[in-house]
């Protein structure tokens, strides 16, 4: 199918590591993103990875991608009270056309 | 630098009401699309469009029409609006290329709630 599936919720608190899972559905896409949703805005890029990578580290944030399970996650170390968003992931279609999986709500207490 | 605008912020309208969503970017960006994002279901391509001129539909195209005149703008339009539009709606627009050097770049979105 389409879908792009994540988990819905996710808490943890502040200081801890998060991991944000996604499984995506096609094994040709090129491009894979995390965005970020803080409420009321827009979305927001956070990382990326391309298909034929398995791992990126950017600052506090790490992608790891398993390309033969179409897994996808997003760790965020020392995860601070301003982390607490949606997280999307998203394969590209081609032409900058994202499927975006359902997002996954953070919640960090302190 | 305004980005990617969208207006309104907020709409309600009628069942069967027209009304047209507007988005202008300032970036150069060539491509411009717009997604709903409705609650569990992440956001949805409706239409997009690689430059002015063209345009192609998405995901969920049915009971939307767009067009791009200009590179700077890209409006949605809903002809007879249903409650099973009422959703966020947001413009994106990104250039030519992948990855974080031609990220998608998205406007605040319009909230808009169909009666």
């Amino acid at each position: 199918g389409e879908d792009v599936e994540q988990s819905l919720f996710l808490s943890v608190r502040e200081g801890d590591s998060s991991v944000i899972n996604c499984t995506y559905t096609d094994s040709s896409s090129t491009y894979l993103y995390w965005y970020k949703q803080e409420p009321g805005a827009g979305l927001q890029l956070l990382t990326y990875i391309f298909s034929n990578m398995d791992m990126k580290q950017d600052q506090r944030l790490t992608v790891l991608l398993n390309k033969k399970d179409k897994h996808l996650s997003l760790r965020i170390a020392d995860t601070q009270t301003g982390d607490s968003a949606i997280y999307f992931c998203a394969e590209d279609k081609g032409f900058q056309k994202l499927v975006f999986g359902t997002g996954t709500r953070l919640l960090v207490s302190p | 630098n305004a980005g990617v605008t969208q207006t309104p912020k907020f709409q309600v309208l009628k069942t069967g009401q027209s009304m047209t969503l507007q988005c202008a970017q300032d970036m150069n960006h060539e491509y411009m699309s717009w997604y709903r994002q409705d609650p569990g279901m992440g956001l949805r391509l409706i239409h997009y469009s690689v430059g002015a001129g063209i345009t192609d539909q998405g995901e969920v195209p049915n009971g939307y029409n767009v067009s791009r005149s200009t590179t700077e703008d890209f409006p949605l339009r809903l002809l007879s609006a249903a409650p099973s539009q009422t959703s966020v709606y947001f413009c994106a627009s990104s250039s030519p290329g992948t990855g974080k050097n031609s990220p998608l770049h998205f406007g605040n979105g319009t909230r808009l709630t169909v009666t």
